[in-house]
């Protein structure tokens, strides 16, 4: 089963704007992970954040997480054609020692149109 | 140095078949993980691999069987294919670490006719 969900489950902006991705969880993380996917291809880390974490910057990514909403959103600032890709969520609830099973949403579809 | 790798990146078979579909880590990464992403969802876990032990299993049936070697690298067998089974198959490697990320090969597509 599916424990992440994006929202929008599509988003299509112009280049230059922000785009914001959300997702919401339903139970107990050690961290939640942002990935990117381009057409169906293998899936790119972007940015993790650590369940005592509430903010995380990369470059033109900001990542925040509420551990109390069971929440995070993904911003991307000054959005390029590029961009345009999937991004999925991911939250991992390791108790043993190194990444267990990440638990995937079902993504949002991002096109930033030139 | 190279990320994870894959093979083969396409692959067609006809139900009743088996695959066996293979992966080589991220260089210094010990644990190997697979995944399922069907058209249009995101990727489900089918089973993680450490010290050549299946060490974490999803809900998948036992149709669905992988091996670790001591070189880390990975293979991942299924048996009795059905039309279902078609997918993108994903494998990820990471360290033996907490809060470490899992790095994705480009999967190989399975397609059953």
């Amino acid at each position: 089963s599916q424990q992440g969900e994006e929202d929008p489950q599509a988003l299509s902006i112009q280049e230059g704007e922000n785009a914001t991705m959300n997702c919401s969880y339903k139970t107990s993380i050690n961290n939640l992970q942002w990935y990117r996917q381009n057409s169906g291809r293998g899936l790119v880390h972007l940015i993790l954040i650590r369940s005592n974490e509430r903010e995380k910057h990369s470059g033109r990514l900001r990542v925040t997480l509420d551990t109390s909403k069971k929440s995070s959103s993904l911003l991307i600032t000054a959005s390029r054609a590029a961009d345009t890709a999937s991004y999925f969520c991911a939250t991992d609830a390791s108790t043993q020692g190194g990444s267990e099973k990440l638990v995937f949403g079902k993504g949002t579809k991002l096109t930033v149109n030139p | 140095d190279a990320g994870v790798t894959q093979s083969p990146t396409h692959l067609i078979k006809t139900r009743g078949q088996q695959v066996t579909l293979r992966c080589s880590p991220k260089s210094g990464h010990d644990t190997v993980s697979w995944y399922q992403q069907a058209l249009g969802q995101g990727p489900q876990f089918i089973f993680q691999y450490y010290e050549e032990e299946e060490r974490q299993r999803g809900n998948f049936p036992d149709r669905f069987s992988g091996h670790q070697f001591p070189n880390y690298s990975s293979e991942l067998n299924v048996n009795a294919l059905l039309l279902g089974d078609s997918a993108l198959y994903l494998c990820a490697s990471s360290p033996r670490d907490f809060n470490q990320p899992q790095h994705f090969g480009d999967g190989t597509r399975l397609s059953i006719l």
